[in-house]
């Protein structure tokens, strides 16, 4: 889900079990979405992304599903592993936009329990 | 192996002091940008470009500046007008070759600190 001021939402999972990551984007006229992973004193990740004309895309071991009519987008991590811990933030591009500046969620904190 | 470098990797300031941050890329991107994370928040935009000689305003440009001079290099200066500096600072690229629809790629980052 997205943060609030400095605490962000953390999931809790067991290794190897999946994990579903919410987020809500704001604008309906976004037509591309991606997400990223970020881990400690580092710079985000590209992870998956998906265009507003599908409602899923896989990758290997990652899941993106995309809800247009309530604006809700989920990464669901398959079989999670203890090098999955880490904060990972959705992103949204609206369409009508020249400069494909792209809008981040807060971010949930993701952490893998062995 | 190509990338994005961003140097150094911590910074401090002082009182009325102006600091640049380097941002140095090799994958032949057109469009750069520059973020600031704060604890806990998402990132926001500082400053972009989509063309050498050419930037643009993000949502937060107060009390920053940027040049770019050549294609690879998009360095960001934290003026002295900058009252609350600290934080993280991220560069990306993106490249607008073929489908508008690409992801930006990011820099490991450079952490600002007042002394």
């Amino acid at each position: 889900g997205e943060s609030v001021g400095l605490h962000l939402p953390t999931l809790s999972v067991q290794e190897g079990d999946n994990s579903i990551i919410n987020c809500a984007y704001s604008n309906s006229a976004s037509d591309y979405f991606i997400w990223y992973k970020q881990e400690s004193g580092k710079g985000p990740q590209f992870i998956i992304d998906i265009r507003s004309n599908m409602d899923k895309r896989q990758g290997q071991r990652v899941t993106v599903l995309l809800n247009k009519t309530v604006k809700h987008l989920s990464l669901q991590i398959a079989a999670t592993q203890p090098g999955d811990s880490a904060v990972y933030f959705c992103a949204e591009k609206p369409g009508n936009n020249a400069g494909n500046m792209l809008t981040f969620g807060g971010g949930t904190r993701l952490m893998v329990k062995p | 192996d190509g990338g994005i470098t961003q140097s150094p990797k911590y910074l401090f300031r002082k009182e009325g002091q102006n600091v640049t941050l380097s941002c140095e890329q090799n994958l032949n991107h057109d469009a750069m940008y520059w973020y600031r994370q704060d604890p806990g928040q998402g990132l926001r935009l500082i400053y972009y470009s989509q063309i050498v000689n050419d930037f643009q305003k993000g949502d937060i440009a107060e009390g920053y500046s940027v040049s770019r001079e050549k294609k690879e290099s998009f360095p960001l200066t934290v003026t002295s007008a900058q009252k609350n500096p600290t934080a993280f600072y991220l560069c990306a690229s993106r490249s607008q070759v073929g489908d508008f629809n690409q992801p930006q790629h990011f820099g490991d980052g450079t952490r600002l600190s007042i002394l």
